[in-house]
């Protein structure tokens, strides 16, 4: 099994900054997706981007962007300009085969 | 395009009491998945289907039974429910090749037993 590893419960974040939210991984599968979910206080799971363990480039997806490093099993979310509807819970996931296992979650604040 | 739909939204059961989650997809995904979400703990997989005809244990399936009924729904069936299946529960699908295929999931069911 996978261990994913969000170290960070909580995070504050200034209107219109950025903000970077942590996520190692543990795998020795060669072959692995690995992706970012946001769950508003209404509790629905939102995709936001995911980045295979093949590509050479960051994944981005608007104002999010995945900084992956990969001799340091890390897959760090950046959200840019950040917004009061970007309060939400954060989750980091990996997936190897058809298995995905989640971090904990960072629940991000943004503040005015 | 309604994706993944989980029904009943809320439930409240009693000790010993049993129920059953729907889960349906209409997006022609093979795999199927059932997770639960309890604070501080992220989400745990209970179990999942690979593809219809096959279920496969997770990382908490005790208590809990599954059914693939065809490729679009999986249902997940609490035959006596205890106080510690208290949680939210997620229903979520994907394409089965690719590992860069992400997770779609359902709204959640929030399960309270007393």
């Amino acid at each position: 099994a996978q261990k994913i590893t969000q170290t960070q419960p909580g995070m504050f974040v200034q209107e219109k900054e950025a903000v970077t939210l942590d996520c190692t991984y543990d795998t020795s599968d060669q072959s692995y997706g690995l992706f970012w979910y946001k769950q508003p206080s209404s509790g629905e799971m939102i995709f936001l981007i995911y980045q295979g363990s093949y590509d050479e480039q960051n994944a981005t997806e608007g104002r999010y962007s995945l900084n992956f490093q990969k001799a340091r099993k890390s897959a760090n979310l950046v959200i840019s300009a950040s917004q009061l509807g970007d309060s939400a819970m954060y989750f980091c996931a990996a997936r190897t085969g058809n298995q995905f296992y989640f971090g904990t979650g960072t629940s991000l604040t943004v503040i005015p | 395009n309604a994706g993944v739909t989980q029904t009943p939204k809320f439930q409240v059961l009693k000790t010993g009491q049993s129920m059953t989650l729907q889960c349906a997809q209409d997006m022609n995904h093979n795999s199927m998945y059932w997770y639960r979400q309890d604070p501080g703990m992220g989400l745990r997989l209970i179990y999942y289907s690979a593809s219809e005809g096959t279920t496969d244990k997770g990382e908490v399936p005790n208590g809990y039974n599954v059914s693939r009924l065809n490729k679009r729904e999986f249902s997940l069936r609490l035959e006596s429910a205890a106080p510690s299946q208290t949680s939210v529960y997620f229903c979520a699908s994907s394409e089965m090749t690719g590992f860069v295929s992400p997770l779609h999931f359902g709204n959640g069911t929030r399960l309270t037993v007393t």
